[in-house]
């Protein structure tokens, strides 16, 4: 492991499920993302979280819904989900914003959501 | 905005050819350039970085150069291993809210041959 575990490795739900991808790091890292990534597409960052603080929502639609209770665990809240959203989700974390290391990212694996 | 372009792939090359994976960036400013890995079912890991024009990083054999003149930081490697398989994604970030958003290429994925 990388030390950021995702959770879980692989998911499928119809639109009308709820469910939950989970992000824990052991770094000591304060900062903490949620990308998604589909075929022939750039990295999408989705959500940053700075010391548990939302600094960054890129225009993602509510139907997904992150959560960070603390600086070491994540998580994506998923509701009524279409088709499109099919795609690997993956967490990272880093030093905080403005401190050095910010910008290398340590990243999980990443769950693959398949939505029916 | 800040933009990526890389080639796109799937590039495939024999043991031991030499490598380039072409990286251009539009950005404001003056980025920092990484290159990041991701091996079959793993996530994205650092492969190598350079913070200011001229620099050149390096990793496992694999280079990099910043050019600013040519907004480039083209991939390179001497002799690619059959471990070498994977995706390779060019990325940059600046000062923009505290330097943490980084922007992505599409990857490009590299197959080596026996």
């Amino acid at each position: 492991e990388t030390g950021v575990t995702q959770t879980p490795r692989h998911l499928v739900m119809g639109m009308t499920n709820k469910k939950s991808l989970k992000c824990e790091q052991h770094l000591g890292h304060n900062a903490m993302y949620w990308y998604k990534q589909s075929a022939k597409k750039p990295l999408e960052l989705m959500f940053v979280y700075n010391f548990k603080e939302q600094t960054e929502n890129n225009s993602v639609p509510s139907r997904f819904s992150p959560e960070c209770p603390n600086s070491s665990h994540l998580f994506l809240h998923l509701h009524t989900l279409q088709p499109e959203d099919s795609a690997l989700y993956l967490c990272a974390s880093s030093q905080s914003s403005g401190a050095s290391g910010a910008n290398v990212l340590t990243f999980g694996a990443g769950s693959r959501l398949t939505v029916l | 905005g800040n933009s990526v372009t890389q080639m796109e792939g799937p590039v495939t090359l024999s043991e031991e050819a030499f490598l380039t994976i072409n990286c251009t960036y539009t950005a404001t400013g003056y980025p920092s350039l990484f290159w990041y890995v991701q091996y079959p079912g793993e996530g994205l890991q650092l492969l190598l970085k350079a913070t200011k024009a001229d620099d050149k990083g390096s990793n496992k054999g694999f280079e990099a150069t910043y050019r600013k003149e040519t907004t480039s930081f083209h991939l390179e490697k001497g002799s690619v291993q059959v471990s070498d398989s994977a995706v390779y994604f060019c990325a940059l970030s600046d000062l923009t809210g505290g330097g943490n958003k980084l922007t992505f290429g599409t990857g490009t994925q590299l197959k080596v041959e026996l």
